[in-house]
């Protein structure tokens, strides 16, 4: 498997209240990616980093906001949580953000997020 | 964004029986990758396939590309409660330029009864 940790594993957190999930990679990968899965909607990419300091939106960015300052770390907050985000965020690495490499993303096994 | 239609949503099969899951588009994918997801767990890759009308084989499981790269199926031979899970279609595409996107469809729910 390969070297990805999310945490917490778990949280409860209270509307208004802001949250910081945390992805630590041991692959040395360039790319890292938030995704959150929800029934009906499937994955949907948050933000993304293409490097240390360099990150854009995806399709489901707003209210959210990411930092990597390390190669190894990808961090999402959520500035003040809404009930909308209560759901299970995934981080995906990727050694090449080309897909005519045909990189796989690898997952992290997940954080499931309840706002109240 | 491009769409990712995948079909049927839910499939509940006894032990030993076939099992085809449809991944459909009316958009041209640069390549596309299926997933399978566990209860507790982030997906794994089980594919990638790349060229219009590729078929690769994992054991019991075929994957296949369409000729127009719109539209992918993937198909168990004699299904096993292990291939109890919810698989993923991820199709990448061009959104300009060099730039590529991965849009995942909404997944296919597999249980296999013993």
């Amino acid at each position: 498997d390969a070297g990805i940790t999310q945490s917490p594993r778990h949280k409860v957190t209270e509307t208004g209240t802001p949250v910081t999930l945390r992805c630590h990679q041991t692959e040395n990968h360039r790319y890292m990616y938030w995704y959150r899965q929800d029934p009906g909607h499937g994955l949907r990419l948050i933000h993304y980093s293409y490097g240390v300091k360099d990150t854009d939106k995806g399709e489901v960015s707003d209210g959210y906001s990411v930092s990597r300052s390390k190669t190894e770390d990808f961090l999402l907050t959520l500035e003040s949580a809404t009930s909308s985000q209560t759901s299970v965020y995934f981080c995906a690495i990727s050694e090449f953000g080309d897909p005519l490499d045909n990189s796989p993303l690898h997952f992290g096994n997940g954080t499931r997020l309840t706002v109240t | 964004t491009q769409l990712l239609e995948q079909s049927p949503q839910f499939l509940s099969i006894q032990e030993g029986e076939n099992l085809t899951v449809y991944c459909n588009s009316s958009s041209v994918f640069s390549s596309l990758q299926w997933y399978r997801q566990e209860p507790g767990e982030g997906p794994v890759l089980l594919v990638t396939v790349v060229t219009g009308g590729e078929v690769k084989k994992l054991k019991r499981l075929t994957f296949q590309f369409g000729d127009a790269r719109k539209d992918s199926s993937l198909h168990i031979t004699a299904a096993q409660p292990g291939d109890t899970g919810l698989y993923l279609c991820a199709g990448f595409w061009n959104s300009g330029g060099s730039n590529y996107k991965l849009t995942f469809g909404k997944g296919t729910l597999l249980t296999v009864n013993p």
